[in-house]
């Protein structure tokens, strides 16, 4: 079954430090890949997608991800984290065999110690 | 460009009565969605409508939630009646493009229910 897997629940850095959230993925085919964030009380914003092509993929606010195929995986990284990044991060798998359905991990919740 | 309207922003009610939600997509979009998103987990699909038809409603609840997409614009997820476990934040998203892997999803602000 497709599964989505982002390991830490709780991430604490300090403001300028750099960040890598990680996210494992599981599904039988090419996946589609997404980065969303979530502020408190709001919907999701999309980071960023991956689809094909470089798996080096550039996002909104800094962001950048890593897609792996060997590894299964498609970690998040800033290299200098700002207060203002304070957020849950929802990695997310989409299905294009299942109507472009999002399966999503449980969700990082970064804290930025100033 | 407006984005994908929701409301109410919180609702809270008691167990066994009922409750709707409305949401409004981006102007265009054809494929809409509703997610619940429980406290600690990321959201999960319900249901997903292509236009007005429905897509894939595998894990609607169907004994006791019920949606609906008028003229293929605004939907409306309704529960009743609503149980303890149902409190979550309702989430509606819309996209652009045919439903397929790689579509990009936008999502509204989401509604708060508690059902005490």
């Amino acid at each position: 079954a497709q599964s989505v897997t982002q390991p830490d629940i709780h991430i604490t850095v300090s403001e300028g430090a750099s960040l890598e959230l990680r996210c494992n993925y599981s599904y039988g085919a090419t996946p589609y890949l997404f980065w969303y964030v979530q502020s408190p009380g709001q919907g999701l914003q999309l980071l960023l997608k991956y689809f094909s092509g470089d798996t080096l993929v550039q996002g909104i606010k800094g962001f950048e991800a890593e897609f792996k195929r060997s590894q299964s995986s498609f970690n998040l990284r800033k290299p200098s984290v700002h207060w203002s990044d304070a957020a849950e991060y929802f990695c997310a798998v989409g299905l294009y065999n299942q109507g472009g359905k999002l399966i999503f991990g449980q969700g990082t919740e970064l804290s930025v110690k100033p | 460009e407006a984005g994908v309207a929701q409301s109410p922003r919180y609702k809270i009610i008691e167990k066994r009565q009922s409750v709707a939600f409305w949401c409004n997509p981006i102007s265009g979009h054809a494929t809409l969605y509703w997610y619940q998103q429980i406290l600690g987990q990321g959201p999960k699909l319900l249901i997903q409508f292509q236009n007005n038809g429905v897509v894939d409603d595998s894990q609607l609840p169907k004994d006791r939630f019920s949606a609906e997409r008028l003229k293929g614009v605004d939907s409306t997820l309704k529960i009743q009646p609503a149980k303890l476990e149902d409190s979550a934040v309702y989430l509606c998203a819309s996209s652009p493009t045919p439903p397929t892997g790689g579509n990009t999803q936008y999502f509204g602000p989401g509604t708060r229910l508690t059902v005490l």
